[in-house]
């Protein structure tokens, strides 16, 4: 049963328009939220994280948002940037240890010049 | 540098073999873990370790072992029994709930 689910596996924006990024999930008890970026060929990077007593946290191009009543966060990147081109994973655990921690199946971002 | 370091990047087994996937960190992390990255699929939890000479069954241990003799190693092996082991293998540690993943090792069974 995938906890944390990506229902668009790409998607495709105009270099310098906003990009956005969703993941829904189905356990109450995550409390903290991850994105990760992957470029092929390599390990996953940390973008950025939320936790539950916040519904958004921004770092630069990116911003998270958290509903946590309709079990839903997403990743703005804004400006998009060629270089944003990646395949973006959502993550969400609890607890400390990242062993309860689990990730959607990824979205490919293009980025078109 | 800090990091995470695997070895090799593509690996080629022939089906029966046990195989071992290297993975070093010097990041002074306690925890570690392995992820396998099938496509169409999230990551998911092989085994992982919160201390030296402690490890635990994650989501899809079955056909795979694991040891942690030393704090900057976390070694997977994949045995015969695996029976779909062509995957991309991910080792992470982390610190805060933040995970740092190594570069993947690519397993094919020819």
């Amino acid at each position: 049963d995938q906890q944390v689910k990506q229902n668009s596996p790409s998607l495709s924006v105009q270099e310098g328009r906003i990009s956005i990024l969703n993941c829904d999930y189905t356990n109450s008890m995550f409390d903290y939220f991850l994105w990760y970026k992957k470029y092929p060929a390599e390990g996953p990077t940390f973008l950025i994280s939320i936790s539950s007593i916040k519904d958004k946290n921004e770092d630069g191009r990116f911003t998270v948002f958290l509903n946590k009543s309709a079990k839903h966060l997403s990743l703005h990147i804004v400006p998009s940037q060629p270089g944003d081109s990646a395949v973006y994973f959502c993550a969400a655990g609890w607890g400390t240890g990242a062993n309860n921690l689990f990730f959607g199946t990824g979205t490919r971002l293009t980025v078109i010049p | 540098d800090g990091g995470i370091t695997q070895s090799p990047k593509y690996l080629f087994r022939k089906e029966g073999q046990n195989v071992t996937l290297s993975c070093e960190q010097n990041l002074n992390h306690d925890a570690m873990y392995w992820y396998r990255q099938d496509p169409g699929q999230g990551l998911r939890l092989i085994y992982y370790s919160q201390i030296v000479n402690d490890f635990q069954k994650g989501d899809i241990a079955e056909g795979y072992s694991v040891s942690r003799e030393k704090k900057e190693s976390f070694p997977l092996t994949v045995t015969s029994a695996q029976k779909n082991p062509t995957a991309f293998y991910l080792c992470a540690s982390s610190v805060n709930n933040e995970q740092f993943f190594g570069p993947g090792t690519r397993l094919t069974v020819l």
